[in-house]
């Protein structure tokens, strides 16, 4: 059975970084394109970031240039850290799993991030 | 940037059919996934690919595509469809795109 569980959420200063990790079961994360993606408060689901099976990434431009995913093999675990938030990166964080091209099949509960001083 | 519209809301009574469009530049030449998300629970894939139904998915849930618009249809609506309901396209430079999502409510 596939299983995605987050954690590493929490309050986070604006200005600081945020990571996020993602254990995985029944599959490995090297052989799926592994994502997140978010949801604001009141507001729908935003995709963040996917990194494919080659190892190839790619971000939303909300979060270019200030965010990382990466997976951990030997864990079988996906992250995200992202940099020098703002109050905009508050929100429920989702990973997720895809075969390429389709949709995302499986996903995680979330973890929460609020980004406030 | 690559955009999606849908409805912001449809309202179905009980036992009736409900219909949610996606529309989007182009959206006839890409691949359309459907979400179901309730609040506090993970969202759902009810449709990949403009037609095809995940194992466990049930039929009177069907998507279709005619030219730029798309479109999830829940035949014999009950109160456990109420959710919100988003659709998602790949795009060449905008990635993953998600629509607004539009929320159903069961009367």
């Amino acid at each position: 059975e596939v299983q995605l569980v987050e954690s590493g959420g929490g309050l986070v200063q604006p200005g600081g970084s945020l990571r996020l990790s993602c254990a995985a079961s029944g599959f490995k994360v090297n052989d799926d394109d592994m994502h997140w993606v978010r949801q604001g408060t009141g507001k729908g689901l935003e995709w963040v970031s996917v990194i494919d099976s080659s190892g190839d990434t790619r971000y939303a431009d909300s979060v270019k240039g200030r965010s990382a995913i990466s997976r951990e093999n030997a864990n079988n675990s996906l992250h995200l850290q992202i940099n020098n938030v703002t109050v905009g990166d508050t929100a429920m964080y989702f990973c997720g799993r895809s075969k390429p091209s389709r949709g995302i099949d499986s996903w995680g509960q979330g973890t929460l991030v609020i980004v406030s001083s | 940037s690559y955009e999606l519209t849908q409805p912001l809301s449809v309202s179905v009574a009980l036992g009736q059919t409900a219909t949610i469009t996606c529309g989007g530049h182009n959206v006839g030449r890409k691949s359309v996934h459907w979400y179901q998300h309730k609040p506090g629970q993970a969202p759902v894939l009810v449709i990949s690919r403009n037609t095809n139904r995940p194992s466990g998915i049930p039929e009177r849930i069907s998507g279709s595509k005619l030219e730029n618009t798309a479109t999830l249809t829940i035949s014999g609506a009950q109160a456990g469809d109420e959710a919100d309901y988003y659709c998602q396209v790949w795009d060449s430079s905008s990635y993953y795109v998600f629509g607004p999502g539009t929320k159903v409510t069961v009367l």
